[in-house]
């Protein structure tokens, strides 16, 4: 069983389409955020959230707009995606600490196959 | 946050020990060390970290050299369910809150 949830775990989507991405997490943390992992290339972060407040963009296409409505929700808009978008979508929420011991807990993934 | 470097891909036979080896020769003195792996389509799943000291969980143990240079993540007896690629990552307090993984070791353990 996993902590973060993800939904959906598969989606198909034409270029022309608009989907989201949801993520949930009940564990009280306040910092979430999304990655893209590729086939065969390292986790990619894409987007964090601090307290509802996006604090990172890694230079992110305008084609994906987050949304976190609170602390325990993460959103991820789709819109006019291309075939190269297609990935594994994971979310992941830490506790917000000072020190580096801070850890990450992952959601399954949503695998997004764009046609 | 500072560069690892580990081996691409390690076998190990079922219930032998493994040693997953991290080098990190450009560790500052506040990075702490983190593992974490992923298991076949499945999300990254935290292991442990550490600081200067040797540290055990109920997953693994993580042995840190001296100088902080290199780290060896231990998994006691593998299972078939530690087949995973192994991420080590260095972590500095006050740094971007994002994980910098890079392409980690790929664990097989054979039967």
């Amino acid at each position: 069983d996993t902590e973060v949830t993800q939904t959906p775990k598969h989606l198909v989507m034409g270029m022309t389409n608009k989907k989201s991405l949801k993520c949930e997490q009940h564990l009280g943390h306040n910092a979430m955020y999304w990655y893209k992992q590729s086939a065969k290339k390292p986790l990619e972060l894409m987007f964090v959230y601090n307290f509802k407040e996006q604090t990172e963009n890694n230079s992110v296409p305008s084609r994906f707009s987050p949304e976190c409505p609170n602390s325990s929700h993460l959103f991820l808009h789709l819109h006019t995606l291309q075939p190269e978008d297609s990935a594994l979508y994971l979310c992941a929420s830490s506790a917000l600490t000072s020190g580096g011991g801070e850890t990450q807990y992952f959601g399954p993934g949503t695998r997004l196959l764009v046609l | 946050d500072a560069k690892t470097t580990q081996p691409n891909s390690m076998e190990s036979n079922e219930e032998e020990p493994v040693h997953l080896p991290c080098n990190h020769s450009t560790i500052s003195g506040t990075d702490y060390i983190h593992w974490y792996r992923q298991l076949p389509s499945q999300g990254p799943e935290y292991v442990i970290h550490g600081l200067t000291s040797n540290v055990n969980n109920r997953m693994a143990s993580l042995a840190i050299a001296e100088d902080r240079k290199s780290s060896t993540l231990i998994l006691h007896r593998a299972t078939l369910r530690d087949a995973a690629v192994y991420y080590c990552i260095l972590r500095r307090p006050g740094s971007a809150r994002q994980l910098t993984f890079g392409s980690g070791t790929q664990l097989t353990v054979l039967p």
